[in-house]
């Protein structure tokens, strides 16, 4: 069956600091994995999609990694800001037709001044 | 200018009543999807529809149906509501199916069925 684990489910930091969400997934075959963020009350928005040739890709502040041996990967948070607080998702796209998403619960970060 | 826009943004009925949320996207996208995100924040996807036609089709009961009236729209029609489709409904398009296209989601619809 597939599956996307997320941790930690939440998790609170003070503004500035580094954070470091993890994903672990069972998905197969592997076509993509994909960070959102979710704000409160809003859809969720593309960070990065990564595919299974790719290590790491960075938007701005937010930095993913992947390792498909081991099925895992990370979304790393520098700097972070008041605006970060929000759900973090991770979802992986099972490749063979109609690439169905597997999504993670997410992981509720809240950035305190 | 919204990319996905869905109506509306909330919704309060009854049971056994009959409702639809409607989806519509300005960004020439040829697929359009309908996502489930039950009280515990867990996404799951109900819908796909590629150039009009459906594509996938997870496990979801008949008294939901889509209909794609151009490739712009995928609307959400749920004959005889339960309690247990109260949820927030997610609209989102990609520019073609699977691969690697980024998915754009709309603001959601939260159904409260009492």
């Amino acid at each position: 069956k597939n599956q996307v684990e997320q941790s930690p489910q939440s998790l609170i930091i003070l503004e500035g600091k580094n954070c470091t969400l993890q994903c672990n997934y069972t998905v197969s075959p592997f076509s993509n994995l994909r960070w959102y963020k979710q704000d409160t009350g809003r859809g969720p928005v593309s960070l990065t999609i990564m595919t299974f040739s790719e290590n790491t890709k960075s938007n701005g502040r937010y930095t993913a990694t992947l390792d498909a041996d081991t099925k895992q990967s990370s979304l790393h948070i520098t700097a972070s800001q008041l605006s970060d607080s929000a759900s973090y998702i991770c979802v992986v796209i099972a490749s063979g037709g109609s690439y169905i998403p597997t999504f993670g619960r997410g992981t509720s970060l809240i950035v305190h001044p | 200018d919204t990319a996905v826009s869905q109506t509306p943004k909330y919704l309060v009925t009854q049971m056994g009543n009959d409702k639809s949320i409607k989806c519509e996207q300005n960004l020439g996208h040829d697929t359009m999807y309908w996502y489930k995100q039950d009280s515990k924040k867990f996404l799951k996807i109900m819908f796909s529809y590629n150039n009009k036609e459906l594509i996938i089709n997870e496990t979801v009961p008949n008294r939901f149906s889509p209909k794609s009236p151009d490739k712009a729209h995928l609307n959400l029609h749920i004959n005889s509501l339960e309690l247990g489709d109260s949820a927030v409904y997610f609209c989102a398009s990609s520019q073609k199916q699977g691969g690697n296209t980024e998915a754009f989601f709309g603001q959601g619809t939260r159904l409260t069925v009492v």
